[in-house]
């Protein structure tokens, strides 16, 4: 079945640069593209950016634009997310999520990788 | 951006009552509006797409309705299992932007 499993919790310090995993199986990865949402504790999710595995290309939310880099592998089926100058802020549980429609919907999502943090 | 507003915030619901929740949207997005449901500890869990269309094996006593500004989630019969975060995001605009969430509780 399909599943992503993504890279497990990271610690980091102010200003450090985090890059969380998720390695897909079950499907063609090149064929659909893989966006990248995240959740700070007790809010709502927040959206990041998407990639096409077949191309590389992709496109990210304003806020995080010059901060955020989303990459992938096709030979082991993994995209990636890394995020730079890490803030407090940023702590939260780091998603990717697969856009297996028509439309811009998440189905299914990875486990979630938490990344604190923290000085 | 498209800003996104879940009501109410909390939902007290008795086991085997209806739950109806609702979604506005500041601005049109048609029909690409999707709901998801979120338990503690895990990844959100796709339940509708396309304001009305369940989700590959979610049960039929979740329906989805509205288009343009305002949605509906309705659960027919509450079970144990049903008690949970739900949110709402729409896919019409650039970014990608999701509601506070709904989130239901027992009575």
């Amino acid at each position: 079945q399909v599943q992503l499993v993504q890279s497990g919790t990271e610690v980091k310090k102010p200003g450090a640069s985090v890059k969380v995993s998720c390695k897909a199986s079950g499907y063609s990865f090149t064929s659909f593209y893989l966006h990248w949402v995240r959740q700070a504790p007790g809010q709502s999710p927040e959206w990041i950016g998407w990639i096409s595995p077949e191309t590389g290309g992709g496109s990210s939310a304003q806020k995080f634009q010059g901060r955020v880099a989303l990459t992938r592998d096709t030979s082991i089926n993994t995209a990636y997310m890394e995020l730079r100058g890490l803030r407090s802020d940023d702590t939260a549980v780091y998603y990717c999520a697969l856009k297996l429609g028509r439309g811009n919907y998440f189905d299914p999502w990875g486990q979630g990788t938490l990344v604190t943090v923290s000085s | 951006e498209i800003v996104m507003t879940q009501s109410p915030a909390t939902l007290s619901v008795s086991p085997g009552e209806r739950a109806t929740l609702f979604c506005r949207a500041s601005q049109s997005v048609g029909s690409n509006l999707a709901w998801y449901q979120q338990k503690p500890g895990q990844a959100p869990r796709l339940l509708i797409s396309d304001a009305s269309t369940r989700a590959t094996a979610i049960p039929a006593r979740f329906s989805g309705s509205g288009s343009g500004t305002e949605f509906t989630l309705f659960i027919s019969s509450l079970k144990s299992e049903d008690f949970a975060v739900y949110y709402c995001q729409q896919y019409n605009d650039w970014p990608l932007t999701f509601g506070g969430g709904t989130k239901v509780e027992i009575k």
